[in-house]
């Protein structure tokens, strides 16, 4: 139990461009959904935070507006980086947490998504 | 304030064993989550301990010393497929993860 995906794994888009990424929890309803970037041989840095319902709280330095997080159901949560630019290269991956699981307080990821913007 | 604490990077002999150590300071702390990371791929979950003391599952262990802030994670008879990065991560009063820089191990045969 406890899945959760993410679509696309991977994009490539052109600079100047906008991209979704969707998170889904398969078998479990998230309250709150987590989004996270990873550069190459760097630690995860999160993001921002989503529960469902609400707006999404940012961390110090993300741009809520290039970063716009939608939470709108228990097992979706959205991430369009709008405008992209080859700096917002990254893997960007989502992890997800609710109630009905063993670990209540444990967050279990997506697989990630690779984006590359050209 | 919140600090997280692990070796950059370890080495071990495949069959060996290996412990990853890991310090915390986290206000309001609420528990330490160990995951394994594998090179392009999201992190999977290894262990939770909010108790003091060793929790065992198979060849992986964790351990947990609240009063100490230090936790570690034990690995025995190493397989290649070990190889990979390591996270530390502690929650705070809101069960937020404050995540290490993780510990990449290599195993080498």
């Amino acid at each position: 139990g406890a899945v959760v995906s993410q679509h696309p794994s991977w994009v490539i888009c052109k600079s100047g461009t906008s991209v979704k990424i969707e998170c889904r929890s398969l078998d479990f309803q998230a309250t709150t959904m987590f989004w996270y970037r990873q550069f190459p041989k760097q630690s995860l840095m999160l993001m921002a935070t989503s529960n469902e319902g609400s707006k999404a709280t940012y961390e110090q330095g993300v741009e809520k507006d290039k970063f716009l997080i939608n939470h709108a159901s228990l097992t979706l949560s959205t991430l369009t980086v709008t405008s992209a630019h080859p700096e917002d290269s990254s893997f960007y991956i989502c992890s997800a947490r609710g109630e009905g699981l063993a670990g209540i307080y444990e967050q279990y990821f997506g697989p990630g998504t690779r984006l590359t913007v050209t | 304030g919140q600090n997280i604490d692990q070796p950059t990077e370890m080495t071990a002999t495949e069959g060996a064993i290996v412990q990853i150590n890991c310090t915390y300071q986290t206000s309001g702390f609420n528990g330490l989550f160990w995951y394994q990371q594998h090179a392009g791929e999201a992190p999977t979950f290894l262990s939770y301990n909010v108790l003091d003391g060793l929790e065992e599952k198979g060849r992986f262990s964790s351990f947990l010393s609240r009063s100490k802030g230090y936790s570690y994670l034990l690995l025995k008879e190493l397989q290649m497929k070990d190889s990979a990065s390591y996270l530390c991560a502690s929650t705070d009063s809101n069960y937020q993860l404050i995540w290490g820089a993780g510990t990449k191990l290599i195993i080498k045969p």
